[in-house]
C-alpha cells in the first residue's frame, strides 16, 4: 500500500532557528497537506497543496508540493515556543479515493527557549 | 459553532468485549470519516461515510464497522477487541460538496486490557 516516509523523525532547536522537514512517496498524490498536533488533541489543518510546483504561506509557514507529486517539505521560520508539537504530512490520491488521507509517521518538534 | 465532538474521550475495554465509539461532525459537514492512531504514528483510514452508507474503507478487518445517522453523526463498532487495537480514534468531518478539507476531533483514547 502507499507509504509516506517523513523525515527528520524528531528535531530539538532554539527559539528563533528555522525549520525544515520533508515527506516522500512511493507513489502520486494529487493533493498534499500538513498539520500539526498537539498533545491529547487531533490534528489541525496548517496548509493544504493542490497543484504540482505549488508553493504556499501560512504566516511563518511555508509548504511545497513536489513537481514530481511524490514529495512535499514544511519549512517554519522563526520558530517559537508555540510551534512545539508533533508534524504531519498526508497526501491524497483524489478522484474515487476522495477522502482518504495517507499520513506520514510524523516529526516531532521541540523548540528551547 | 461547535467542531467535531467525540465521545467518550477515554475508554477502558476488556479483549473481546466490543466498543461503540460516536462522532458528531461540524456544523455543517456531511461527511464523515474514521481513523486509527496508534501511539507514535500517523493516523490510518480506517472507513469514510457519506449518506449514510461507507464510500470507502482501508485496510482494517470486518471487525470495524460505522453508521452514520441522518443528522450525519456517525459511529464506530470495534467487535472482538484486540490488545493492539488500543489507540487514539479520530473522527474527521467534511462538506463533501464543496471538497473542504476534513477538521479532525480531539479523538477518542481507547485501551484494551
Amino acid at each position: 500500500g502507499q507509504q509516506l516516509n517523513q523525515s527528520p523523525q524528531s528535531m530539538f532547536i532554539q527559539e528563533g532557528e528555522d525549520v525544515s522537514m520533508n515527506c516522500t512517496s512511493s507513489s502520486i498524490f494529487n493533493t498534499w497537506l500538513w498539520y500539526k498536533q498537539d498533545p491529547g488533541e487531533g490534528p489541525v489543518l496548517l496548509i493544504a497543496l493542490y497543484k504540482a510546483g505549488e508553493l504556499t504561506s501560512n504566516g511563518r509557514l511555508t509548504a511545497q508540493f513536489g513537481i514530481t507529486r511524490k514529495d512535499s517539505f514544511l519549512n517554519i521560520s522563526a520558530s517559537i515556543p508555540s510551534d512545539v508539537g508533533i508534524y504531519f504530512c498526508a497526501g491524497r490520491t483524489g478522484g474515487t479515493s476522495y477522502g482518504k488521507l495517507t499520513f506520514g509517521q510524523g516529526t516531532i518538534l521541540t523548540v528551547h527557549p | 459553532d461547535a467542531g467535531v465532538t467525540q465521545s467518550p474521550t477515554h475508554l477502558i475495554k476488556t479483549r473481546g468485549q466490543q466498543v461503540t465509539l460516536r462522532c458528531s461532525p461540524k456544523s455543517g459537514h456531511d461527511t464523515v470519516s474514521w481513523y486509527q492512531q496508534a501511539l507514535g504514528q500517523g493516523p490510518q483510514f480506517i472507513f469514510q461515510y457519506y449518506e449514510e452508507e461507507e464510500r470507502q474503507r482501508g485496510n482494517f478487518p470486518d471487525r470495524f464497522s460505522g453508521h452514520q445517522f441522518p443528522n450525519y453523526s456517525s459511529e464506530l463498532n470495534v467487535n472482538a477487541l484486540l490488545l493492539g487495537d488500543s489507540a487514539l480514534y479520530l473522527c474527521a468531518s467534511s462538506l463533501r460538496q464543496i471538497y473542504t478539507e476534513a477538521f479532525f476531533g480531539q479523538g477518542t483514547r481507547l485501551t484494551v486490557v
